[in-house]
């Protein structure tokens, strides 16, 4: 079955440490994205790529970073430096994204960090 | 102004109504726009697109479309308990040298009682 798998679902970290979300897709899309929600609200943008070893920040993308080095995989690493890291982070993925135009996301399951 | 705006809510209507929810978004420019539907506590799942002026229909759901005025809408026709849930509004925002980029409203929750 195609689609995005997010790994782990639950992830616990203390404060200070490196923590790297995974995501794969074999969806064979070109895009990738990464987004922030916090509890009641949407979905913040941290990170997005449009082709392998390329990536744009997106509006929150301070204390976070990330890799393309293969189109199937996106991992984003919560650094030390991101102040409020507890929050759902979810992956997406699509075939197109140009200058005007997207083609839908298809979105992975999410994982959950918690930092204490 | 925000990028892409919607009523918070909670929108609540009776079983059996029309539930409209509205968003706004600031880039003239934008082509493309999309609604998705999130559970709490789940990723968002993709309920309708619309590139075009005009509306757009897949069974219960319809999307509006209106570039001059700058809103999308979708309308939920029969409403059922089952379609409460948070509605996200995302349109592509276009930025000078960086491509386009999916930006989301902070999602509308819609409440059906039975």
């Amino acid at each position: 079955d195609g689609g995005i798998t997010q790994s782990p679902k639950y992830l616990f970290r203390k404060e200070g440490q490196n923590v790297t979300l995974s995501c794969e897709q074999n969806l064979n899309h070109d895009a990738m994205y990464w987004y922030r929600q916090d509890p009641g609200q949407g979905l913040r943008l941290i990170y997005y790529s449009q082709i392998v070893n390329d990536f744009q920040k997106g509006d929150i993308a301070e204390g976070y970073s990330v890799s393309r080095e293969k189109k199937e995989s996106f991992p984003l690493t919560v650094t030390s430096a991101q102040k409020n890291p507890t929050a759902f982070y979810l992956c997406a993925s699509s075939t197109v994204a140009s200058v005007s135009y997207n083609s839908p996301l298809h979105f992975g399951n999410g994982t959950r960090l918690t930092v204490t | 102004q925000k990028e892409v705006e919607q009523n918070s809510g909670p929108l609540s209507v009776p079983e059996g109504a029309i539930a409209s929810l509205n968003c706004t978004y600031s880039d003239r420019g934008s082509q493309s726009f999309f609604w998705y539907r999130q559970y709490s506590g789940k990723s968002p799942e993709l309920i309708m697109f619309i590139y075009s002026n005009g509306d757009k229909e897949d069974g219960r759901f319809t999307a509006q479309l209106n570039k001059a005025s700058q809103y999308v809408s979708l309308l939920i026709r029969d409403s059922q308990p089952s379609d409460s849930a948070t509605y996200l509004c995302a349109v592509n925002i276009r930025i000078y040298n960086q491509g386009g980029k999916l930006i989301f409203g902070q999602g509308t929750e819609l409440s059906v009682k039975p």
